[in-house]
């Protein structure tokens, strides 16, 4: 079944250590998307990719880094964590350009991470 | 830019009470729009969808009608569920592989 996947569901971490959360989809999407989501509930995103070994800044700065090795595969790592870091991270996916007329995204079910 | 306004919750409601969440938009070109819904503990999940003027999206007894004319896209149920217990993001996309802008979200709450 196509879908889209996220792990961990939830993360509780001290400060400093190194983490990176995962997302992957089977759906065949050549773009990807990480959104941070705050606690008032707005989404910012924060990185994308139009394929492999492409990586773009989203819209919000964002001291996390990500990469794009295998079209399926898109983590997000953070490599010293803050307690200014502490969100819910959605990972989402979409296909790109010419054989779509909208850009539906398909969304994870996010990583809540909490930086002590 | 792009930008989408939605209005502020929480909305609360009774059971089989009409809902109505106002989205409006500003672009510079013809968008696409959405509607996503997000479940507690969850991501979102794509609602509905209008892709150009007067389209009518539905689903789930949600409905939203593309307004060019007022730049609007209101979310509109007639009868709500305790499980439309949600949080509802308008959102809109002005060509395909761009980005996707979302309004604030707008949590509602539906009392038995």
């Amino acid at each position: 079944e196509a879908d889209i996947y996220q792990t961990p569901r939830y993360l509780v971490i001290g400060t400093g250590k190194k983490i990176t959360l995962e997302c992957s989809q089977t759906m065949g999407h050549d773009k990807m998307y990480w959104y941070q989501q705050d606690p008032g509930m707005e989404l910012h995103l924060i990185h994308y990719s139009y394929g492999v070994n492409s990586t773009e800044k989203g819209d919000l700065s964002s001291e996390s880094t990500v990469s794009r090795i295998r079209t399926e595969h898109f983590p997000l790592t953070l490599e010293s964590a803050r307690p200014s870091h502490t969100s819910q991270y959605l990972c989402a996916s979409s296909e790109y350009g010419g054989r779509s007329s909208y850009n539906e995204q398909f969304f994870g079910p996010g990583t809540r991470l909490t930086v002590l | 830019g792009n930008s989408v306004t939605q209005m502020e919750g929480p909305v609360t409601l009774s059971e089989e009470a009409f809902l109505t969440i106002n989205c409006t938009y500003t672009a510079t070109g013809y968008p696409s729009l959405f509607w996503y819904v997000q479940y507690p503990g969850e991501g979102l999940q794509l609602l509905l969808k209008a892709t150009k003027a007067d389209d009518k999206g539905s689903n789930k007894g949600f409905e939203a009608t593309y307004r060019k004319e007022t730049t609007s896209f209101h979310l509109e149920k007639g009868s709500v569920q305790v499980s439309d217990s949600a949080v509802y993001f308008c959102a809109l996309s002005e060509a395909a592989g761009n980005k996707l802008t979302f309004g604030g979200g707008t949590r509602v709450l539906v009392k038995p």
